[in-house]
């Protein structure tokens, strides 16, 4: 089965400033692997995917993150967070054909002036 | 526009009165899911959809059921809620891999 570990509930940041949230995965083969984010005013949307092929993946709103095999990582990164960047953000693995999909519990992004 | 619809946005009900949440999508996607998110777990997948007539069990399906007989619907069905299955309910839709659109949530309390 697979799972999925955001180490950090709560990260703040300044504006401006350079963001990496963190994600590792556990899943014996080739994972599919996404980025939501969730805030007030914009329900759960989907940032990035990566299914296959590059293993950097850009996504909507500057985002991109990137798959690493090795680590069993899939970090999510912005150069320059914006204060509407504030929400929290999930991390998720699916498996098999397509839609076992599981999500981590999720790190909550404060921006500060 | 591209939607996904859930009915009732917010519900407060009693332990083992059977209720049913709607979840409609205008997009002719074939994948939809059903998801739950409580404080500190994330969302966890209750049931997704493959196809008309195609479902199957996510992560927590313990006293949900679902049916898929038209492709724009996918509702979930508590027969006999529970105060655990208190909870906020996402419905998803897609083209391909992964949930994709999100409804906007369904709060239920069961007291």
């Amino acid at each position: 089965a697979q799972s999925v570990t955001q180490p950090d509930i709560h990260i703040t940041v300044s504006e401006g400033a350079s963001l990496e949230l963190r994600c590792n995965y556990s899943y014996g083969a080739t994972p599919y692997l996404f980025w939501y984010v969730q805030s007030p005013g914009q329900g759960l949307q989907l940032l990035l995917k990566y299914f296959s092929g590059d293993t950097l993946v850009q996504g909507i709103k500057g985002f991109e993150a990137e798959f690493k095999r090795s680590q069993s990582s899939f970090n999510l990164r912005k150069p320059s967070v914006h204060w509407s960047d504030a929400a929290e953000y999930f991390c998720a693995v699916g498996a098999g054909g397509y839609q076992k999909v599981t999500f981590g519990t999720g790190t909550k992004l404060q921006v500060i002036p | 526009e591209a939607q996904v619809t859930q009915n009732p946005r917010y519900l407060i009900t009693v332990t083992g009165k059977k209720l049913t949440v709607t979840c409609s999508q205008n997009m002719n996607h074939e994948y939809m899911s059903w998801y739950r998110q409580d404080p500190g777990l994330g969302l966890r997948q209750i049931y997704y959809s493959m196809n008309v007539e195609v479902t199957d069990k996510g992560d927590v399906p313990e006293g949900y059921k679902v049916s898929r007989k038209e492709k724009r619907n996918f509702p979930l069905i508590l027969e006999s809620p529970s105060p655990n299955q208190t909870s906020l309910y996402f419905c998803a839709s897609s083209l391909e891999k992964g949930p994709q659109h999100f409804g906007d949530g369904t709060r239920l309390s069961i007291l």
